[in-house]
């Protein structure tokens, strides 16, 4: 049981490039998230999902895109990466049913630096 | 919209000595509340969290957090500090019985040092 993982852990981008931020959950769990952390200012959420075929925007989705077509899987992608977009990506699972609760588990993030 | 405030981004105790990460939540409905732990390039950890019930939470690695309604507080408290216990802390809320389920909010985080 692998948990949560994200690939890469490092990435560097110059401006105006794309890419794709890999996450990956093998609890079977309905909800994914994907949150930014900026020094100072905490996590943020970024967009979500509560199952397959089904996303939602957080509060700063801007310049970021998500699908989801598998239980297991939720990509981030950068459309056009801007110096603001430096940040650590966290991306975080949950078993739907207990959201109430809302235990979420992270994944080890990515450091992304944008030129 | 809800929001967590923690107070000191930077809290340095002496090994053995008192632990308070302080946390304060906006809500207009009870929240339920959660203290993460993040250590040094890894993720977010699930330290304890309050629902309902019993307002005295207990976690793990001896921490516990006090959910207090008319301070609108839910401080993070351990009675002895050890080494390994320096990592930065995070306070997050999420709305229950709103839209929000699964959504938190969180604080802006607390970094803990322990010195010997």
């Amino acid at each position: 049981n692998a948990g949560v993982t994200q690939t890469p852990k490092f990435q560097v981008l110059k401006t105006g490039q794309s890419m794709t931020l890999q996450c990956a959950q093998d609890m079977n769990h309905e909800y994914m998230s994907w949150y930014r952390q900026d020094p100072g200012m905490g996590l943020r959420l970024i967009h979500y999902s509560v199952g397959a075929g089904i996303t939602d925007q957080g509060e700063v989705p801007n310049g970021y895109n998500v699908s989801r077509s598998t239980t297991e899987d939720f990509p981030l992608r950068l459309l056009s990466a801007a110096p603001s977009q430096t940040s650590v990506y966290f991306c975080a699972s949950s078993y739907a049913p207990r959201l109430l609760d809302n235990e979420q588990f992270f994944g080890p993030g990515t450091r992304l630096t944008v030129l | 919209a809800q929001s967590v405030t923690q107070l000191g981004s930077h809290v340095s105790v002496s090994e053995g000595a008192l632990v308070l990460l302080r946390c304060n939540y906006s809500s207009s409905v009870p929240p339920y509340l959660f203290w993460y732990v993040q250590y040094p390039n890894q993720g977010l950890q699930l330290l304890l969290k309050y629902t309902t019930g019993a307002t005295l939470v207990k976690g793990i690695n001896g921490f516990e957090a006090e959910f207090k309604k008319s301070e609108t507080s839910f401080h993070l408290t351990k009675p002895s500090a050890h080494m390994s216990d320096a990592a930065e802390y995070f306070c997050a809320s999420n709305n229950a019985g709103g839209t929000s389920y699964g959504k938190l909010t969180f604080g802006q985080g607390t970094i803990l040092t322990v010195h010997p």
